[in-house]
């Protein structure tokens, strides 16, 4: 069965550091896609940024970044620049062509020092 | 605005009581998605539909349903409520299954007193 970890259940990082915040996954497919959700004091959840599987190159939206590791089933999150706006929960989440289950991480709470 | 929309946005109800969450997806989506969220949890995922009919079931208790109507939005109704129920639960619904994103209506924060 398909899952989603993230071992870092907190985080800090300084305003205007680069932090990364780790999700690891398991799956014997080779066509999935994959997610980094953002949890604000609001309780919305945010899409953050989506990864294709099939596509080698890395997400980019703005400040945040993923770096993908297919082999290694790995899928971090980097924020570059931290903002005070950014702390938030951050969940990692995978789901693949057909199915019909998001499976989502446990978490990670991102706190930004100002 | 994700245009999911969730009503209602809180709801205060005793033990041993019924509710319904209401959830009305964005237009031109066929999925719907439930998950529940506790204070200070992950999301747990409830249930999925899909043009009406069941496509996935979660960790769900016998005491919840849900269902999804010819005009593709969806009820959850929970009942025999207990304490720990009380959770955040939020809609999603989604375009395709497995390739987009979902989108997450503001969810129904749910207190059982």
């Amino acid at each position: 069965a398909q899952t989603v970890t993230q071992s870092q259940p907190e985080m800090s990082v300084q305003e205007a550091e680069t932090v990364t915040l780790s999700c690891t996954y398991d799956t014997s497919e080779s066509d999935y896609y994959l997610f980094w959700y953002k949890q604000p004091p609001s309780r919305q959840m945010i899409l953050v940024i989506r990864q294709e599987a099939y596509k080698q190159q890395n997400a980019t939206e703005n400040r945040f970044s993923v770096n993908f590791q297919k082999a290694a089933k790995s899928f971090s999150l980097k924020i570059s620049d931290s903002q005070l706006g950014d702390a938030a929960m951050y969940f990692c989440a995978y789901t693949m062509p057909g199915t019909y289950k998001y499976i989502f991480g446990t978490g990670t709470r991102l706190k930004v020092l100002a | 605005d994700s245009g999911v929309t969730q009503t209602p946005k809180h709801l205060i109800t005793a033990t041993g009581q019924r509710v319904t969450l209401r959830c009305s997806p964005r237009s031109g989506d066929l999925s719907v998605y439930w998950y529940q969220q506790s204070l200070d949890q992950g999301l747990q995922f409830l249930i999925q539909y899909y043009n009406g009919e069941e496509r996935a079931k979660g960790n769900i208790l016998e005491r919840f349903s849900a269902q999804q109507f010819p005009d593709l939005h969806s009820e959850l109704n929970l009942s025999s409520l207990e304490l720990g129920d009380s959770a955040l639960y939020f809609c999603a619904s989604s375009a395709q299954t497995g390739r987009e994103k979902l989108f997450f209506g503001s969810g129904t924060q749910l207190s059982v007193l």
